[in-house]
């Protein structure tokens, strides 16, 4: 069963419109959930992380805000660029496990 | 500064036959894992390891054997490939302590005829 549900399975975006992602994971012991950006024919690379902690985190254009609550955080992408278009992952990890628990990916097309 | 490899980056074999496909880490990574990539289904966990000679099941790892004999390598060996073992076939490593991030390697792109 997948510990992480992520939501949309794609999106299409305008240039300079905002693409926002959803993930939901029920296990309380996770601490450390990240997105992941994956280009064609290459593999995933980290692009953000956050702790539940904080309840958002800003790296330029992207910014992952975290309910703890709702047991759920999601991914926003700013003014997107086509070179954003790409696949993104949410993942999660709990501090008894170094494994993650991935979610099913997200398409994301950005549109010049 | 290589990081983490993976080879062949393409493979075409015949069901049945055994294929193994290499990982290999220039970073000293304690932890590394085999995942694989299917539309729909995002990155599965096949086999992970902890250290040399400590290797552990995942989500999906029917079909598939995985040895640990130094720590820069993981190679994953399919011993009778099937037609639904066809997919991208990702290797990642980890720091043992200080960071959860895992870098991958470039994935092996695997077609089971």
């Amino acid at each position: 069963q997948q510990q992480v549900k992520q939501s949309p399975q794609s999106l299409i975006v305008q240039k300079g419109g905002i693409s926002i992602i959803n993930c939901a994971y029920e296990n309380t012991a996770f601490d450390y959930f990240p997105w992941y950006q994956q280009f064609p024919g290459k593999g995933p690379a980290l692009l953000i992380a956050i702790r539940p902690d904080v309840s958002e985190k800003k790296e330029g254009r992207f910014t992952i805000s975290f309910n703890k609550s709702a047991k759920q955080f999601s991914l926003h992408i700013m003014d997107s660029q086509p070179g954003d278009s790409a696949t993104y992952f949410c993942a999660a990890s709990s501090p008894f496990d170094y494994k993650l628990s991935f979610g099913a990916g997200t398409t994301v097309t950005v549109r010049a | 500064d290589a990081g983490i490899t993976q080879s062949p980056r393409y493979k075409i074999t015949e069901t049945g036959r055994q294929v193994t496909l290499m990982c290999h880490q220039t970073w000293s990574h304690s932890y590394m894992f085999w995942y694989r990539q299917d539309l729909g289904h995002g990155l599965r966990l096949i086999y992970y390891s902890a250290a040399a000679d400590i290797t552990d099941k995942g989500e999906v790892p029917d079909g598939y054997v995985v040895s640990r004999s130094k720590t820069e390598n993981f190679p994953l060996t399919l011993e009778s490939a099937t037609r639904s073992q066809t997919s991208v076939y990702f290797c990642a490593s980890r720091v043992t302590s200080g960071g959860y991030e895992q870098y991958f390697g470039p994935g092996t792109r695997l077609t089971v005829t």
